[in-house]
């Protein structure tokens, strides 16, 4: 089993204030996949990155696929209430199969 | 925007019993995975099932559990005499392709309560 660490595990933060959320491994893995999941749903895919060294920014968030690809961090600019929710990285080895982890519980303070 | 849609939302059932979860994955979709997530836990990967048998599996995955398509539109998962401890949240979720630049996406899940 390949074991994913996602620190913090609660966050909460003021309004405005900047962040950043971190997935580690002692595992390569060929992608990894960010998701956001709210109560009473399923993950919702953010980014994919493939590639070691990989930046993708979507709007306020920027997401870094490690240059070993043991590793990912997101970073969220200027936070709002509305990025309020559970933030999962995931992890792809062989085939298909996905290692979730441990999940970052984000609440943004109005 | 397509979705994996699944039913029932919640499933309250008491220990012993078999429950079927059942899932519409997306329709052009080939891959289809069901994962579980434990209250207050992280989400685990059970199956993935690819042209009509299952491709990987994990450990959680025993004789247990089954997977099915049983015509072209539902994919289910067959739980047999439940227990306690396969109380959770149950995802399914489909990809257009196996390879690392597809998304998997996930449906908004069932609840499974056994009593």
């Amino acid at each position: 089993t390949q074991l994913l660490e996602q620190s913090p595990q609660f966050l909460s933060i003021q309004e405005g204030e900047n962040l950043t959320v971190y997935c580690n491994s002692s595992s390569v893995f060929s992608s990894l996949q960010w998701y956001r999941q709210e109560p009473g749903e399923g993950p919702v895919l953010l980014v994919t990155v493939v590639t070691g060294g990989e930046v993708k920014k979507l709007k306020r968030l920027t997401f870094q696929f490690g240059d070993a690809r043991k590793d990912s961090s997101l970073h969220i600019t200027a936070a709002q209430p509305g990025d309020t929710g559970l933030y999962l990285c995931a992890g792809a080895s062989t085939g298909n199969q996905f290692y979730f982890g441990t999940g970052t519980s984000l609440t943004v303070i109005p | 925007e397509p979705e994996v849609t699944q039913t029932p939302s919640h499933q309250v059932t008491q220990m012993g019993q078999e429950v079927i979860l059942r899932c519409v994955p997306i329709s052009n979709h080939l891959y289809f995975y069901w994962y579980r997530q434990i209250l207050g836990q992280k989400v685990e990967f059970l199956v993935s099932f690819y042209n009509n048998e299952i491709s990987e599996k994990s450990e959680i995955f025993d004789d247990q559990f089954s997977v099915e398509r049983p015509d072209g539109s539902n994919f289910t998962l067959k739980i047999r005499s439940t227990k306690l401890e396969d109380s959770a949240m149950y995802f399914c979720a489909s990809s257009a392709r196996r390879d690392r630049y597809q998304p998997q996406h996930f449906g908004d899940g069932t609840r499974l309560s056994i009593l």
